[in-house]
């Protein structure tokens, strides 16, 4: 069946750091990808996305590129804020199963000043 | 706007008791689901409903009944409370057509079962 592995946490970074989160994923057919963030206390909304293979979403400076020969959907900011800090989760829904959302893990991230 | 509502936001039970978390959205999804949210697990689905009158077991289904009689509402039943369902419940709606579609989340559940 479809599974996502991310990158465990917490990670812990300094204002205007480089972050990483790392995602790879186990799928039938061509999924579509997602990452949702997680703010303390609040439900899960949506950061980006990427339907098809070499897409890249991108919002609020956060980026991923769909790598189909790698099947990962890395997370990636230039300079993270304080503001960033939140769980992060990877998430896929395979081609044809439009209910089913399967999420990794999730990936806690403090950002301290 | 209101998206998607869940009540109530925390909820402590007995072991054995029954209740249901209600979930509503107002933005005529077609699919909407519940899942569980536990440290170190991520999110794991528990039931799902393609339109009203359908749904279907998820990943994690013992314990919990749900209906769908309309397509507004999507309540989820526990019908005798255990400590092992004691978690962060969040409900999710989607419009249908393709797997690159939006879901939308409630503000979640923190239920306690003691």
């Amino acid at each position: 069946g479809d599974s996502v592995t991310q990158m465990e946490g917490p990670v812990t970074l300094s204002e205007e750091a480089f972050l990483t989160i790392n995602c790879t994923y186990t799928a039938t057919g061509y999924p579509s990808l997602f990452w949702y963030v997680q703010y303390p206390g609040e439900g899960l909304q949506l950061l980006l996305k990427a339907t098809k293979a070499d897409d890249k979403g991108s919002n609020k400076g956060f980026e991923a590129t769909y790598r189909k020969e790698t099947t990962s959907f890395h997370l990636e900011k230039g300079s993270v804020q304080v503001s960033d800090s939140a769980v992060y989760f990877c998430a896929l829904r395979s081609g044809g199963s439009n209910y089913k959302l399967t999420f990794g893990k999730g990936t806690l991230l403090t950002v301290n000043p | 706007n209101a998206g998607v509502t869940q009540t109530p936001k925390f909820q402590v039970l007995k072991t054995g008791q029954s209740m249901t978390l209600q979930c509503a959205q107002d933005m005529n999804h077609e699919y909407m689901s519940w899942y569980r949210q536990d440290p170190g697990m991520g999110l794991r689905l528990i039931h799902y409903s393609v339109g009203a009158g359908i749904t279907d077991q998820g990943e994690v289904p013992n314990g919990y009944n749900v209906s769908r009689s309309t397509t507004e509402d999507f309540p989820l039943r526990l019908l005798s409370a255990a400590p092992s369902q004691t978690s962060v419940y969040f409900c999710a709606s989607s419009a249908g057509g393709a797997g690159n579609t939006e879901a939308f989340f409630g503000q979640g559940t923190r239920l306690t079962v003691v």
